[in-house]
């Protein structure tokens, strides 16, 4: 068990740019969540998966973002025509079940964003 | 919009001394989660709260979650500069909702 694996840890760009980072959970961990945290704040709930399927999308998920998890492992999330608004963390989290019967939610270390 | 607010938002103290961390909603949450960040890292879960008045202890760390279910506190005994982070409240909604609520944080530092 290596924990929640994110990839870059860093990423700088300039605005217009697309930019994709990469999650690898838990391995066994079936539901996949992003969530972004800017400076100052508490992390926001950006999507969420179980196995392949995303089954839930934030309003702040707008449609130049985009969240894959292909065959249920590993997932991705591609911003397209980056903004300034969008320099951030990126994290990651994965659980073993649902949240819902208190199963623990582990966090990767984060993609940390910035859009010049 | 964070429905969860935290109080203080920071907090400098020495240690050795005790404190006192507020999570506080309008909102009833069927679970309160408290976290600890440090910085470049995600956040690592300390404890789980799932009935009012629920009291749960993690050495020097005291978690209690509201009666009506929209508060909880932490309480820090005798707070050693490995405390240092910043602390995140963080609710849930039960079945069929899978996003949590994160509160606004509070940036603790322990000057030894």
């Amino acid at each position: 068990d290596t924990g929640v694996s994110q990839d870059p840890r860093h990423k700088i760009t300039k605005r217009g740019q697309n930019v994709t980072f990469r999650c690898d959970p838990i391995s066994e961990h079936n539901r996949l969540y992003w969530y972004r945290q800017t400076l100052g704040q508490g992390p926001e709930f950006l999507t969420y998966f179980q196995n392949e399927a995303q089954l839930e999308k934030s309003r702040l998920l707008s449609d130049r973002f985009s969240a894959e998890r292909p065959k249920g492992s590993f997932s991705t999330l591609e911003i397209q025509r980056t903004e300034q608004g969008d320099s951030a963390m990126y994290l990651c989290a994965s659980s073993l079940g649902t949240l819902a019967t208190n199963e623990k939610l582990f966090f990767g270390s984060g993609t940390q964003l910035s859009v010049l | 919009t964070q429905l969860l607010e935290q109080s203080p938002q920071f907090l400098s103290i020495q240690e050795g001394e005790n404190l006192t961390v507020y999570c506080n909603s309008s909102s009833v949450f069927s679970s309160l989660q408290w976290y600890r960040q440090e910085p470049g890292e995600g956040p690592v879960l300390l404890v789980t709260v799932v009935t009012g008045g629920e009291v749960k202890k993690l050495k020097r760390l005291t978690f209690q979650f509201g009666d009506a279910r929209k508060d909880s506190s932490l309480h820090i005994t005798a707070a050693q500069p490995g405390d240092t982070g910043l602390y995140l409240c963080a609710g849930g909604r039960g079945f069929g909702n899978e996003k949590l609520t994160f509160g606004t944080g509070t940036r603790l530092t322990i000057i030894p």
